[in-house]
């Protein structure tokens, strides 16, 4: 595709389930981030990738975060035992490669938490 | 202390006004500077990079850095109610890594 493509684009869970939100990132690039966005806050780190390996997983909340790209494309945001305080949009980001350079960024994928 | 402070705003001006933006940070570590926008429900995208301090210019858009007094600027001059969106400073540290550290943002209206 054009751009960096996310899905679902809203989810709505309840409290204690299991989350999957999936990131297809432009092709050809290989650095691939996960951000999160809370109500009237910047884009908080998550997790960045360099191929299939997270070159740096620093900014994931706890274990209940786990992120994978198993062929370093397509990634996946997994969330464990969902709760209210995860509400947020999970923005997805690709870059042509590592270093200072421009990301894109997907429209995000809205997460609500009952 | 965040590592980068921007304020919030919102921000509301008349068209055509010639609009300031800035950010702090704290960190000296840090060597490259962007401001993103943001439209409401939409990702962030890029609309200036700097690596030096000093000035540089894209139509409406002049960015600013000063890594002695650890500020940036954008500014907007003729804003139009196309640029209400909200701005997003970003900063990086360099290396190996893209890993951004964003500001709050600031919410710009830009009235007609």
């Amino acid at each position: 595709g054009a751009g960096v493509s996310q899905t679902p684009s809203n989810k709505v869970t309840e409290k204690g389930k299991y989350v999957e939100l999936r990131c297809d990132p432009i092709s050809g690039h290989t650095a691939l981030y996960w951000y999160r966005q809370s109500l009237g806050q910047g884009p908080e780190f998550l997790i960045y990738f360099q191929g299939t390996g997270a070159a740096d997983d620093s900014g994931l909340p706890n274990d209940r975060f786990f992120a994978v790209r198993p062929e370093g494309s397509v990634s996946t945001l997994k969330i464990q035992r969902t709760e209210r305080g995860d509400s947020a949009v999970y923005l997805c980001a690709s870059s042509r490669g590592a270093g200072a350079g421009e990301l894109f960024f997907g429209e995000g994928s809205r997460l609500t938490v009952l | 202390q965040k590592e980068v402070e921007q304020d919030p705003g919102p921000l509301s001006v008349p068209e055509g006004a010639i609009v300031s933006l800035n950010c702090t940070y704290s960190n000296s570590a840090f060597q490259y500077f962007m401001w993103y926008r943001q439209y409401s429900r939409k990702g962030p995208e890029l609309l200036m990079y700097t690596y030096s301090s000093g000035n540089k210019e894209d139509g409406r858009f002049t960015a600013q850095v000063d890594k002695s007094s650890k500020y940036i600027s954008l500014f907007i001059r003729d804003s139009q109610p196309s640029d209400s969106a909200t701005y997003l400073c970003a900063m990086v540290k360099g290396g190996a890594t893209n890993k951004l550290i964003f500001g709050t943002g600031t919410l710009l209206a830009v009235q007609p």
